[in-house]
């Protein structure tokens, strides 16, 4: 199995400062079909998930540009540029190139 | 708009059964794969199962395997899960996810509780 790690799984931050949050997984998540299956999800308290970038890097309708992932293989990042209110929650990634499976989780808040 | 819409959840006793629907609306139901994936109180998101548009093919986590059962009525644009055998360890809000490339929506949840 596939397993996702995260870092950090807490992540304090200043508002209109940048943020970064890793996931590693333990084997690589390019597909036979070329594509690499590796998307972030959000979520605030109370609510269900909303995802946010897919294939690696591809932004989700309606999601600010300051939200901007990247990464190959193994090792994957999601960046954002300035930090709003709005952003607080957890982080989630999760691969689909192996089954399906979500890392651990990051949760972000305000300093 | 898309609206996936989570029932049949409640309190059951362990090795009871359960059977959750998703009512799919605004969008076409079968040409979209869907997931089922769930959160126990407090804790993180795991995958429970998928199923492909026509039905054809279906995956589930190990922790599930043999007592759950995916299944979708696309004439009614409904997804269905099976929940045999449970177990205390599967307590959770169940999600109910459309995704296929750009494509992706959940449910609000429906929470189910394993509990004597």
């Amino acid at each position: 199995d596939v397993v996702m790690t995260q870092s950090p799984l807490s992540l304090p931050v200043t508002l209109g400062q940048p943020a970064s949050i890793s996931c590693r997984s333990s084997q690589s998540l390019v597909h036979s079909d070329g594509n690499t299956y590796l998307s972030w999800f959000h979520q605030r308290p109370g609510q269900s998930p909303r995802r946010l970038i897919y294939r690696v890097s591809n932004r989700d309708s309606g999601v600010p540009d300051r939200f901007s992932g990247s990464g190959s293989g193994t090792d994957f990042t999601l960046k954002i540029s300035r930090v709003e209110a709005e952003d607080v929650g957890i982080y989630y990634c999760m691969q689909g190139t192996h089954s399906w499976t979500f890392g651990q989780g990051t949760k972000v808040e305000i300093k | 708009q898309v609206q996936l819409v989570e029932s049949g959840g409640g309190v059951v006793q362990p090795g009871g059964s359960l059977r959750l629907s998703c009512a799919a609306s605004g969008f076409t139901f079968s040409n979209h794969g869907m997931y089922w994936v769930r959160q126990a109180p407090g804790k993180g998101l795991e995958w429970v199962s998928h199923i492909q548009n026509d039905g054809s093919n279906k995956y589930y986590a190990d922790s599930v395997k043999g007592r759950f059962t995916i299944s979708r009525d696309n004439s009614k644009n409904t997804l269905y899960l099976q929940m045999n055998s449970l177990k205390p360890e599967d307590t959770a809000v169940y999600y109910c996810r459309a995704a296929d490339g750009p494509f992706d929506n959940w449910g609000q949840g429906t929470l189910v509780t394993v509990s004597s």
